[in-house]
């Protein structure tokens, strides 16, 4: 079966450097996601993604964080200068465009700031 | 906006009982509804939809739930516990946010543990 890949598992980064985080949504996926969890928290909505362009973002994800698609293939979060609150496991999704549609989730990236 | 709330961010019970997750949700349009299954060290794992078809929902493992407009309630149950059910159980909403996104709404989630 299908599944959505993400590289890579652990990151440790220190602050205010940049990380990339790696996604490969499922082939015939139409919209894709990035949603996070802090340690101990609820899994909380980042980024939709459809059509080569960000469809909704939440007020977490303001300037420092941005999201691409850059190969047809690849989905990839950055955050430009990391904080020590963005230490969380980061999920990557990816959904059929049929509405009610289950989203498929990825293992998960672990991001840890120092 | 929607939300979900799970009663009981911890529940034991003992292996061969019945699992009882609670959900509630709100929202002010018809929603999609799930529960996701979350192991140690894994992602999120699908176990079962509602998506305004049958409201007895049958999922993977053994689950099903129950959507009940009335109650905004969509719980979880499994006649019989087994040890491999042990895990974190999350709810989520999903409505048209705009643009067709049906971005997903979570509960805290509630973690089942299994005693032998």
């Amino acid at each position: 079966e299908p599944e959505v890949t993400q590289t890579p598992s652990h990151q440790v980064t220190q602050m205010g450097q940049e990380v990339i985080l790696r996604c490969v949504p499922i082939s015939n996926h139409l919209y894709f996601y990035w949603y996070r969890q802090i340690l101990g928290q609820k899994v909380e909505f980042l980024v939709s993604f459809y059509n080569n362009e960000i469809s909704e973002k939440s007020e977490i994800f303001d300037d420092q964080f941005s999201v691409e698609r850059p190969d047809g293939s690849n989905f990839t979060l950055k955050i430009r200068s990391t904080k020590l609150e963005d230490s969380a496991m980061y999920f990557c999704a990816s959904r059929p465009g049929t509405a009610g549609q289950p989203q498929h989730f990825g293992d998960g990236t672990r991001l840890s700031i120092l | 906006a929607q939300s979900v709330t799970q009663l009981g961010s911890h529940v034991s019970v003992s292996e061969g009982a019945l699992v009882l997750l609670r959900c509630n949700y709100s929202s002010s349009v018809p929603p999609y509804l799930f529960w996701y299954v979350q192991y140690p060290n894994q992602g999120l794992q699908l176990l079962l939809k509602y998506t305004s078809a049958a409201t007895l929902v049958k999922g993977i493992n053994g689950f099903e739930a129950e959507f009940k407009k009335s109650e905004t309630s969509f719980h979880l149950t499994k006649p019989s516990a087994h040890m491999s059910d042990a895990a974190e159980y999350f709810c989520a909403v999903s409505v048209n946010s705009g643009g067709s996104n049906y971005k997903l709404t979570f509960g805290k989630g509630t973690l089942l543990t299994v005693n032998p």
